[in-house]
């Protein structure tokens, strides 16, 4: 089992629709846990960031932790065109130094 | 801006030649880390370094890797004798000093180095 998972899409939804990204993670004692959106051949960029249960919201976007069932995800209202990337979904695993690790990545398209 | 650039920003070379990476905190940042990603693939730890201190490496990190930091600032990651499965994205990320500047294990990531390998 990998540590941390993603379905790899692609997710495919119409402009203006939500867009949800799912992420579960096999280690209990995670406390950390990112949302990272890439463009093609850039470098990613945090969206955000969660650490307790239930929901957490930023503009457009929502992040929603379940520890019980290892369970993160990322919804996007009001998708636009500019939102078609890769969401990557990192986790601090267990008590490392900080280093993450990073689930495949979703690949998502927002057609007009 | 994320805080930190890298250089070179793309990187072609060949077989068995030695390639060399640097990254440069804009600002203060005690913790580094380093990561590879392959198409297709997130990033995958590499090193990580507290101030100069290199306290954790990856098993992906053979050999023929070898990262720096000499006085805590500015990191180096050399590869030798560099193979084709070498080819992929480094990347470099920096987390906040303080946690007044937002959680200490949030990473900010540097525009990275693409290496090809032929």
């Amino acid at each position: 089992q990998k540590e941390v998972e993603q379905n790899s899409g692609p997710l495919s939804v119409p402009e203006g629709a939500i867009a949800s990204l799912n992420c579960t993670y096999s280690d209990r004692g995670s406390q950390s846990f990112f949302w990272y959106r890439q463009y093609s051949g850039k470098s990613p960029e945090l969206i955000m960031s969660i650490y307790s249960n239930g929901d957490k919201e930023d503009g457009r976007f929502t992040a929603q932790l379940n520890k019980a069932s290892q369970y993160v995800s990322l919804l996007i209202r009001d998708s636009q065109p500019s939102d078609s990337a890769t969401y990557l979904c990192a986790v601090k695993i267990g008590t490392s130094y900080g280093k993450l690790t990073f689930g495949q990545g979703t690949i998502l398209t927002v057609h007009p | 801006d994320t805080g930190v650039s890298q250089d070179p920003r793309h990187k072609i070379t060949k077989r068995g030649q030695n390639v060399t990476f640097r990254c440069d905190p804009i600002s203060e940042h005690n913790r580094l880390y380093w990561y590879r990603q392959t198409l297709g693939q997130g990033p995958e730890f590499l090193t990580y370094f507290q101030n100069e201190a290199q306290l954790e490496k990856s098993r992906l990190l053979s050999d023929r890797f070898s990262a720096e930091r000499p006085k805590g600032s500015f990191s180096t990651l050399e590869i030798q004798r560099t193979e084709q499965g070498d080819s992929a994205m480094y990347l470099c990320a920096l987390s906040p000093t303080r946690s007044g500047l937002g959680s200490t294990d949030t990473q900010y990531f540097g525009p990275g180095t693409r290496l090809t390998v032929l």
